[in-house]
């Protein structure tokens, strides 16, 4: 099993619908992250939380919102989805050290239409 | 800011044929830099973290080194297999979150 799963892989939804992106973890780490990718622009910041009731922003995190329900699960949320929000999701974890390496879950491809 | 630039975009090579992949880097007090491997569709891979200037670290045809500016990432004799986007991602002292570059996506043929 892998230690960081996303639920849906795969999601299409229509324009002003709201939809949420689970992540969990097995590897016990403290911190999650949420980005999403889109080409040619790499890897770009939604939200992040160091511990459960630590949540910040990101560099893009106009027109999402998280939620920390336990050390292992960190969701995101688009309240109103618009087709600009289609992209490649990804969750990582990392240890609370901070320095080690962050590990990624196998994304979620979400369409808006 | 932090910030991550790869080079080459893309990069083509025939099986065999030896390079490497550019990642400079600004940054105030670098804490780590991280290389990654990703696959079509999937989640990035982690491979290396480099710590210091003059540090190296290898996985099977992989090499990677660190100055204080940038870090290479060698690759000898590549396969087929090794193609892929490969992920550049630094952290620094004023930051708490990892910054990565846009990859570099290469393509190695039979």
């Amino acid at each position: 099993d892998a230690d960081v799963t996303q639920t849906p892989r795969n999601r299409i939804t229509k324009t002003g619908k709201r939809i949420m992106l689970e992540c969990s973890q097995t590897k016990g780490h403290d911190r999650m992250y949420w980005y999403r990718q889109d080409p040619g622009l790499g890897l770009r910041l939604i939200y992040y939380s160091f511990d459960v009731k630590d949540i910040n922003k990101g560099e893009i995190s106009d027109g999402y919102s998280v939620s920390r329900q336990a050390q292992a699960k960190f969701s995101l949320s688009l309240e109103s989805a618009i087709p600009n929000q289609t992209a490649l999701y990804f969750c990582a974890t990392q240890s609370s050290l901070g320095n080690t390496e962050a590990f990624f879950g196998q994304g979620t491809r979400l369409t808006v239409v | 800011e932090d910030q991550v630039t790869q080079s080459p975009e893309a990069l083509r090579l025939q099986e065999g044929e030896s390079s490497s992949l550019n990642c400079s880097y600004t940054v105030s007090g670098l804490r780590g830099l991280f290389w990654y491997r990703q696959d079509p569709g999937k989640g990035p891979e982690f491979l290396f973290t480099l710590y210091s200037a003059g540090e190296e670290k290898e996985k099977e045809r992989l090499k990677a080194t660190l100055t204080k500016k940038e870090s290479f990432l060698h690759i000898t004799a590549p396969k087929p297999e090794d193609s892929a986007t490969y992920l550049c991602a630094v952290l620094g002292s004023g930051y708490s979150t990892l910054t990565f570059g846009k990859g570099t996506m290469l393509l190695v043929s039979p």
